[in-house]
């Protein structure tokens, strides 16, 4: 079944720590990834997207994400945390051949100690 | 910055009762998304308009819930009769056109069902 992995469920660090975040698709055809996050007490909120092209994909506040075909991968990365990006992380991908509904990962809880 | 409004905020109501939930998207916004997301897990997609019209609700439980968008603006679901797993948050959010744009959430109506 098609379905997006977000292996880790809670994430701990500590500031100026560097963040990596998994996400996993087993969608076939052509793709469009997307990270969306939730700050505490929050909507949910784009941080970036990928369609095509340059497979490293630079978001919000520093965050940059790499796409990585041949390992059904888009995981999300930032050199240095600070203790604001404590939120929720959400993996998203869309595909051309399931009527490009946006289908989200279970999500990773990150807590940033400050 | 404009907003997705939903209401209510919070509903707590009894097994085999109906709720009813409401969501305004942002003016301009073609298409209109209810997402169901249950304690811990990532939002899941429950329904799509296009207008006024469905594009998706293959994950729609349709013995019990319904959704309208009559004059492809304001939206309403609904659940009838509620039951104790149906215990969630409901989200809304809209974007200008397809889920491969960007999506703007609503706060979400959180549902309890004693």
């Amino acid at each position: 079944a098609q379905s997006v992995s977000q292996h880790n469920h809670h994430v701990i660090l500590s500031e100026a720590a560097s963040l990596e975040l998994g996400c996993n698709y087993s969608y076939g055809g052509t793709v469009n990834l997307f990270w969306y996050v939730q700050y505490p007490g929050q909507h949910l909120q784009l941080l970036l997207k990928y369609f095509s092209g340059d497979p490293l994909v630079k978001g919000i506040k520093g965050f940059e994400a790499e796409f990585i075909k041949s390992k059904f991968s888009f995981n999300l990365r930032k050199p240095s945390v600070q203790w604001s990006d404590t939120a929720e992380y959400f993996c998203a991908v869309t595909a051309n051949n399931a009527g490009n509904m946006l289908t989200f990962g279970g999500g990773t809880r990150l807590m940033v100690k400050p | 910055e404009a907003e997705v409004a939903q209401s209510p905020r919070y509903k707590i109501t009894e097994k085999s009762q109906a709720v009813a939930f409401w969501c305004d998207p942002i003016s301009g916004h073609a298409t209109l998304y209810w997402y169901r997301q249950i304690l811990g897990q990532g939002p899941e997609l429950l329904v799509q308009f296009q207008d006024e019209s469905v594009v998706d609700d293959s994950q729609l439980p349709k013995d019990r819930f319904s959704a309208e968008r009559l004059k492809g603006v304001d939206s309403t679901l609904k659940i009838q009769p509620a039951e104790l797993g149906d215990s969630a948050m409901y989200l809304c959010a809209s974007s200008f056109g397809t889920a491969n744009e960007k999506l703007f959430f609503g706060s979400g109506t959180q549902l309890s069902v004693l």
